[in-house]
């Protein structure tokens, strides 16, 4: 079954230093694709990052990362050079290729301090 | 602007209430998807919709239903309402292809 951990609650980065969130999955579909969110204290939910599971190379976007090791089975979200702005709640998720569900982890609140 | 509108807003209702949430996907977007978030928690898949059928079903309650309908909008329906339903109900459509959900504002419902 599909399973999505993210076993950090909480962490406190200082400002400018490089941040890892954790991310493991659990899937039985060898196709699936991984997906990262933002949601700001505002309350939306912000796309950040996107891996398929037969992608070659770790996902890029500007300062985002993915961190994608599938032998571990685990999707790690880096973000460079931390900005305040950065201080949201951080979703990793899941979509396997046979099923059209999209399921979320509990998320890791990620505090940036100056 | 995500492209995704959620009516209305906010909601308070009392228990035992019915209310309806209304969600209008993006232009060209054939799949909606429904989730619940409850205070400091994380998203719970509750349902999905492609093109006017349902494709997949999470943890919904019995009290709770949706529907698509040939305009691609949705609505979710929640029934008899309890204190332990308020939460924040996002719907999202789906980018074909890679499945990235691109979400509304979410509806913010209080159950008093």
């Amino acid at each position: 079954a599909q399973k999505i951990t993210q076993t950090q609650p909480g962490m406190f980065v200082q400002e400018k230093e490089a941040v890892t969130l954790d991310c493991t999955y659990d899937t039985s579909d060898p196709s699936y694709g991984l997906f990262w969110y933002k949601q700001p204290s505002s309350g939306e939910m912000i796309f950040l990052i996107y891996q398929g599971s037969y992608d070659q190379q770790n996902a890029t976007e500007g300062r985002y990362s993915l961190n994608f090791q599938k032998a571990r089975k685990s999707a790690n979200l880096v973000i460079s050079a931390s900005q305040l702005g950065d201080s949201a709640m951080y979703f990793c998720a899941m979509r396997e290729a046979g099923n059209d569900k999209i399921i979320f982890g509990k998320g890791t609140r990620l505090h940036i301090l100056p | 602007d995500s492209g995704v509108t959620q009516t209305p807003k906010h909601l308070i209702t009392a228990t035992g209430q019915r209310v309806t949430l209304r969600c209008s996907p993006r232009s060209g977007d054939l799949s909606v998807y429904w989730y619940q978030q409850s205070l400091d928690q994380g998203l719970q898949f509750l349902i999905q919709y492609y093109n006017g059928e349902e494709r997949a079903k999470g943890n919904i309650l019995e009290r709770f239903s949706a529907q698509q309908f040939p305009d691609l909008h949705s609505e979710l329906n929640l029934s008899s309402l309890e204190l332990g339903d308020s939460a924040l109900y996002f719907c999202a459509s789906s980018v074909p292809g890679t499945g990235e959900l691109f979400f509304g504002e979410g509806s913010r419902l209080t159950v008093l």
